[in-house]
């Protein structure tokens, strides 16, 4: 059981958009930044990618299709002009400061139908 | 640029101990801390720890405090973690990841490994 909380599934055709939630608490998203990673599960030895970090920033590299937001114990991943490539798991993730360590959502995975 | 190469896949029996190894190269390796992670099968991330290089020590979560030794090597740019009194449920996929942010515990990982399978199993 993870301690944040997030959809199992999420799906939408090309070109739409895409919003994965990630809900948590006080001790966690209430209180620190949230980060999402991205992994292509389906490719096997693939490492996770770093997709926002800090809630909303882009790493060099990610395209601005991709938008984090956060608000009090929960926040977002939107996912714009969705594209084939985009199917992946998606993973949320905060410092919990009661558990002194990361946690992380259990992760959506992303249909391009 | 940056690259995070680990040992190969494991299988071990229950009551048994691992060590994953993580190779680091493309940047100074003491300025950053490795993190390990692991996922098992059908379940989301699961942080394990995390070590500074550049002083060695490490923080470990609640879950696997006496159990877990994270280690590394800088003079081949190295970083290790042992496992001890392996269960079944420890069959998962193991990562090092580095944290984003220079000398920063508390950043996200901006580079991962590929991960090492370590299967549990009698």
């Amino acid at each position: 059981q993870s301690v944040l909380t997030q959809p199992y599934s999420a799906s939408g055709a090309p070109g739409q958009r895409v919003t994965i939630s990630c809900s948590g608490s006080n001790s966690n998203i209430g209180s620190n930044p949230v980060s999402w990673y991205q992994h292509l599960h389906h490719l096997p030895g693939t490492a996770p990618k770093l997709l926002i970090y800090s809630n909303n920033q882009r790493p060099s590299g990610v395209p601005d299709r991709f938008s984090g937001s956060k608000s009090g114990t929960s926040a977002s991943l939107a996912i714009s002009g969705l594209q084939a490539e985009d199917e992946a798991d998606y993973n949320c993730a905060a410092w919990d400061d009661s558990l002194n360590g990361w946690v992380f959502g259990g992760g959506t995975k992303v249909s391009v139908l | 640029q940056v690259l995070l190469v680990q040992s190969g896949p494991e299988v071990k029996k229950p009551g048994a101990s691992v060590q994953v190894s993580c190779k680091a190269s493309g940047y100074t390796f003491t300025d950053y801390y490795i993190h390990w992670v692991r996922q098992a099968p059908g379940q989301g991330p699961e942080w394990m720890g995390c070590v500074l290089p550049n002083r060695g020590g490490a923080s470990y979560a609640q879950k696997f405090r006496g159990r877990v030794t994270m280690t590394r090597d800088t003079s081949i740019n190295t970083a290790y973690m042992e496992l001890r009194s392996l269960q079944s449920d420890d069959t998962a996929t193991y990562y090092c990841a580095r944290g984003f942010f220079e000398r920063v515990a508390r950043s996200p990982f901006d580079y991962w490994g590929r991960g090492t399978l370590v299967t549990v199993s009698s």
